[in-house]
């Protein structure tokens, strides 16, 4: 049973980067698509991008500028960095699991999510 | 962007009754070439992260209940929960995997009368 957890810091203050990681486990990260998806507390679902075990990239292009994903395959875990943040980026992040060499299939395993607070 | 929209925003129906959640795209998420709509449906509990119930517009997902089921084509898609049980209290969402960037609808809550 492939299981997800993300951590990191829960507060990040303004103007600063966030910096979540995913860690996989009970199956292998490659030859999948990863996304990160956030969820503002009390609202929707917003998908931030996807990266594929390779390193090959999609971001949201209304945060593109912002975003960076990585991949460290040797130690099975993903990687999201947010910069300039503002308060309009707290949120609970989801790291999720897209398809297998395609990222055109829906997301069948979540993490847990881990809520992250942006202020002073 | 594709838009996602649902109808209602929220409903309330009695144990044993059907529920129906209604989710439109601004446009059509069906792919020609292999008959499939790029539909997903995705039920979120206080505190959990979103469950997939439903993909292709109409495939259930493994060990989902036979009382969800989902349907449509195109741009107008429905899911329905065939005799609402206390556990299906919840939001459900709809989400497009056809173009990047995905985009989920608003979602539905589903409470009991």
């Amino acid at each position: 049973q492939v299981q997800l957890q993300e951590s990191g810091p829960g507060l990040v203050k303004p103007s600063e980067t966030l910096s979540l990681t995913c860690t996989v486990s009970g199956g292998s990260i490659s030859n999948y698509y990863w996304s990160w998806i956030r969820q503002p507390p009390g609202k929707g679902l917003e998908w931030i991008g996807y990266i594929y075990y390779s390193g090959s990239t999609n971001y949201n292009p209304s945060l593109k500028s912002r975003v960076t994903m990585s991949v460290d395959t040797s130690k099975n875990q993903l990687s999201l960095k947010l910069s300039s943040v503002t308060a309009a980026d707290t949120a609970v992040y989801y790291c999720a699991r897209e398809g297998e060499s395609s990222p055109y299939f829906p997301v069948d395993y979540w993490g847990q999510g881990t809520l992250v607070t942006v202020s002073s | 962007d594709i838009v996602m929209t649902q109808s209602p925003d929220s409903l309330a129906v009695s144990l044993g009754e059907r529920a129906t959640i209604n989710c439109k795209s601004s446009q059509s998420v069906l792919y020609s070439s292999n008959n499939r709509n790029y539909l997903a449906w995705f039920q979120q509990k206080p505190g959990h992260p979103p469950k997939l119930l439903i993909y292709w517009a109409s495939t259930r997902e493994s060990g989902v209940p036979d009382r969800f089921s989902g349907s449509g084509s195109g741009t107008d898609f429905t899911l329905t929960i065939s005799s609402l049980q206390a556990e299906d209290v919840a939001v459900y969402y709809c989400q497009q995997y056809y173009n990047t960037p995905f985009t989920f609808g608003p979602g539905t809550k589903v409470d009991i009368k």
